[in-house]
């Protein structure tokens, strides 16, 4: 079993929708959980940090919980611009805080 | 610019030959990690500095590959004798508190 699990998708969503995506980790001790935004050849970028509390960043909205170890996040009025791979990373005290990815998830927004 | 910056960009190199990528972290972050990636993956970890100590390396890291980072400054990740299965995009993040990756080295062994 993966550390981290995502459907690859892709997922093909009219523009102006709402998508969800999950993530599932298998380590308890993760601590830190992160999404990222990879484009078609670029490195990885930070879209989110994901707190216990769920936060939200405009359209942006991500959630953790713990009990189930699952992450998600919610893209709102989605734009053509959101295209792009979602990568899920949790990070473990207990692995000096090296990123465990998940595949990520393709995301088309269609026009 | 005082991002993470790698060199070269892109890199390709026969089977067999040995290669060296470089990676200029942020000044004042103690962390660099570097980590590969292949097509429809996510990175994977490959080895983690602190300062100038070399405190993890992945069982990915095979006799082939070694990393330095000799003044606990930049760092280079070496690769002897490449094979095709090392063509994948070679990540470096620098962190202090939150993570800075730079833009990669694609490497192409053919």
């Amino acid at each position: 079993r993966k550390e981290v699990e995502q459907d690859p998708g892709p997922f093909n969503v009219p523009e102006g929708a709402t998508v969800a995506f999950n993530c599932t980790y298998s380590n308890s001790a993760s601590q830190s959980f992160f999404w990222y935004r990879q484009d078609c050849r670029k490195e990885p970028k930070l879209l989110m940090s994901v707190y216990s509390s769920g936060n939200e960043d405009g359209r942006f909205t991500a959630q953790l919980n713990r009990a189930s170890q699952y992450i998600s996040l919610l893209i709102r009025d989605s734009k053509l611009s959101d295209s792009a791979t979602y990568l899920c990373v949790v990070a473990a005290m207990d692995s000096n805080y090296q990123l465990i990815w998940g595949a990520g998830t393709k995301l088309i927004i269609k026009p | 610019d005082t991002g993470v910056s790698q060199d070269p960009r892109h890199k390709i190199t026969k089977r067999g030959q040995n290669v060296t990528f470089r990676c200029d972290p942020i000044s004042e972050h103690n962390r660099l990690y570097w980590y590969r990636q292949t097509l429809g993956q996510g990175p994977e970890f490959l080895t983690y500095f602190q300062n100038e100590a070399q405190l993890e390396k992945s069982r990915l890291l095979s006799d082939r590959f070694s990393a330095e980072r000799p003044k606990g400054s930049f760092s280079t990740l070496e690769i002897q004798r490449t094979e095709q299965g090392d063509s994948a995009m070679y990540l470096c993040a620098s962190s202090l508190d939150g993570y800075t990756f730079g833009s990669g080295t694609r490497l192409t062994v053919v």
